[in-house]
């Protein structure tokens, strides 16, 4: 099945700082999305995006589906910004997502 | 748009009995709907895959008579988890799809078997 690794694994920030997040994948996909989990558990959609560049605010992603990866731009981290980001992917007609490992993100005041 | 309801979010059992926990999609209707289990601190884990008005169809090393599911309607699937035990302790996550590939996820039940 297909791999997806995520990096980093741990980010620490300091408020109003940017980042980059990246999702790797080992096989060609007709699904991605990225998620942020907050403290309590919840998933929300951040992105859908098997391909291309999408934005929304302070966040944007790219998908280079050829070369198979995926990048989440956070800028002017905000302490709220703290939580898990993952990475899912699909590559068949099952829908199944298969997840990466997450990045777990601290903004610090 | 594309909200997903959990019920309970949060149950304590005792070991051996069966807790159901219900996943709903409230303003679209899902064809298929997914069960997850995380665990603390780590990914989330797919279970099994559930459609309407067929027999789910479970991940390799997921027991299909312990962890029963029923997707009886376009808008509800739920899991139960029989004769629980405390490794069976985790937080469990349903996802609904839309018309294309994106899905959504409920905000997770939190199971504690004493």
């Amino acid at each position: 099945g297909i791999q997806v690794e995520q990096s980093p694994p741990d980010l620490i920030l300091q408020e109003g700082a940017n980042s980059t997040l990246r999702c790797n994948f080992s096989d060609s996909v007709n699904n991605l999305q990225w998620f942020h989990q907050n403290p309590w558990g919840q998933l929300i959609n951040l992105f859908y995006i098997p391909s291309g560049t999408k934005q929304n605010g302070r966040l944007s992603a790219t998908t280079v589906a050829t070369e198979r990866y995926s990048l989440l731009y956070i800028s002017s981290s905000q302490t709220t910004d703290s939580g898990v980001y993952f990475c899912a992917v699909g590559g068949d007609s099952s829908y199944k997502l298969i997840f990466g490992s997450g990045t777990r993100l601290l903004v610090r005041p | 748009g594309a909200v997903v309801s959990q019920h309970p979010s949060r149950v304590i059992c005792k070991s051996g009995t069966s807790v159901k926990i219900e996943c709903r999609s409230l303003d679209f209707q899902a064809t298929t709907m997914f069960w997850y289990r995380q665990f603390p601190k780590k990914s989330l884990m797919l279970m099994a895959t559930s459609n309407e008005g067929s027999k789910a169809t479970y991940e390799q090393g997921v027991e299909k008579d312990k962890f029963l599911i029923n997707h009886a309607s376009l808008t509800l699937s739920t899991l139960t988890v029989t004769s629980a035990h405390p490794e069976d302790s985790s937080f469990y996550i349903c996802s609904a799809r839309v018309a294309s590939f994106e899905q959504y996820f409920g905000p997770g039940t939190r199971l504690t078997v004493t």
